[in-house]
């Protein structure tokens, strides 16, 4: 699987939105690009996922590049309540189940 | 959506005693379940594939003799920490995929190994 850089943390003010990088440069064309979320001493919850279509569900909007080179993740309001690790994964969709490889993802904290 | 769930949320126990964690899909069957190690400000780390029916699969560098898998049936697999010690503390998450959609995790076992 690919390796993405995220960087390290962010502060994002509350109501505005929050727009968290991930560069995946070595990604392949049947991977596809996914984001989850760790809140504090909880397990990790998944938000979105896309291969190079820009992607919007009710938590956020996935925005990949046209090269898939990087994408971003768009919290569009951001409440004290998003402030979590975010992953960013790149990986092979297949049928099945598989592991996910965490990297060190990006500390969000919302501030009020 | 999809749940998965871990039992307990925390627990405390003395060097040299054993300690199950439970996690099981509530509704639906997986037979693979993950298994994750998180310690404090680190990211998740793999620890093993439980497989329902046959043998966990163990990452480089774990023991698969002090970290027992059980995944007897489609909803359940247990993880047994034996012969603790205050090095095993950690944050324990497992994980399960129902067909056709993403990964579901549990909300985790802070383990403290006094």
């Amino acid at each position: 699987d690919a390796k993405t850089t995220q960087p390290t943390s962010m502060d994002c003010a509350e109501g505005r939105a929050a727009n968290l990088p991930c560069n995946h440069s070595t990604i392949s064309g049947n991977e596809y690009v996914y984001w989850y979320r760790q809140i504090h001493s909880q397990g990790p919850q998944y938000i979105i996922h896309g291969l190079k279509n820009n992607e919007t569900n009710e938590m956020a909007s996935l925005i990949i590049t046209e090269d898939r080179k990087s994408s971003t993740l768009i919290l569009p309001h951001a409440t004290l309540r998003d402030t979590a690790v975010y992953y960013c994964i790149v990986r092979v969709a297949r049928a099945g189940s598989y592991q996910l490889t965490f990297g060190k993802g990006t500390k969000l904290s919302v501030i009020p | 959506g999809a749940v998965v769930s871990q039992h307990p949320s925390r627990v405390i126990c003395k060097s040299g005693t054993s300690v199950k964690i439970e996690c099981r899909s509530l509704d639906f069957q997986a037979t693979t379940m993950f298994w994750y190690r998180q310690f404090p400000k680190q990211s998740l780390m793999l620890m093993a594939t439980s497989n329902e029916g046959s043998k966990a699969t163990y990452e480089q560098g774990v023991e698969k003799d002090k970290f027992l898998i059980n995944h007897a049936s489609l909803t359940l697999s247990t993880l047994t920490v034996t012969s603790a010690h205050p090095e095993d503390s950690s944050f324990y998450i497992c994980s399960a995929r129902p067909a056709g959609t993403e990964a579901f995790f549990g909300q985790g076992t802070r383990l403290t190994v006094v």
